[in-house]
């Protein structure tokens, strides 16, 4: 069985950083893409990023590029988030999600960039 | 980038009803269309990938078809668990996009 399980979120100022991990297994991970998709409170789905299952293809949505950067260590098995210069719209459920045809999502977790 | 706009945004139905939801793309996606259900305060679910293949586990009163640039869902004999949000969100190029919702309501 597929399990995705998000950590690293929680509160933080304007301007600063925050790293999300995804601790994946049930399925070969390196042989996977993988995203992240965030949710703002009471809004629809927006894809933030995506990183091919040997790290060497990735994709920004322009809202976050040049401030986050994605990355995975396949040895862990384990997808990253690092973000920064955060801003208040980027407050968020924050779901790692496997293949870019989306099958299987984490359980998600809160960022909230707020003073 | 590729738009995806589903319609209707929100839709009553009664259970035992059947129901339909359509996505457009603002251009040519082929089959590359993946339909999610979700619930308050819960993940999405994926229900259906490449425009009308089940995923596993998920029961046959969900349907999908077309390509191209216009989609449907289609759910059979509702339920009062298939009352929720509904998404679909398309891989055919980058950036990946999705439909702004359509959430079905108990009418």
């Amino acid at each position: 069985e597929v399990q995705l399980l998000e950590s690293g979120g929680g509160l933080v100022q304007p301007g600063g950083s925050l790293r999300l991990s995804c601790a994946a297994s049930g399925f070969t991970f390196s042989s996977y893409a993988m995203n992240w998709v965030r949710q703002a409170p009471g809004k629809g789905l927006e894809w933030v990023s995506v990183i091919s299952g040997g790290g060497g293809n990735i994709n920004y949505a322009d809202s976050v590029k040049g401030r986050f950067i994605v990355s995975r260590d396949n040895s862990k098995n384990t997808l990253y988030l690092q973000m920064n210069s955060l801003r208040a719209e980027d407050t968020a459920v924050y779901y790692c999600a496997k293949e870019r045809g989306i099958d299987s999502w984490g359980q998600g977790t809160l960022v909230t960039v707020s003073s | 980038d590729i738009q995806m706009t589903q319609s209707p945004s929100s839709l009553s139905a009664s259970v035992g009803d059947r129901v339909t939801i359509t996505c457009r793309a603002s251009r040519g996606i082929g089959n590359y269309l993946v339909w999610f259900q979700q619930k308050p305060g819960k993940a999405p679910k994926s229900l259906i990938y490449a425009a009308s293949s089940l995923q596993s586990g998920v029961p046959s009163k969900f349907s999908g078809s077309g390509s191209g640039t216009d989609f449907t869902l289609t759910i059979n004999s509702l339920q009062p668990e298939d009352f929720a949000t509904y998404y679909c969100q398309q891989y055919n190029s980058y950036p990946i996009t999705f439909g702004q919702g359509t959430r079905l309501e108990i009418k």
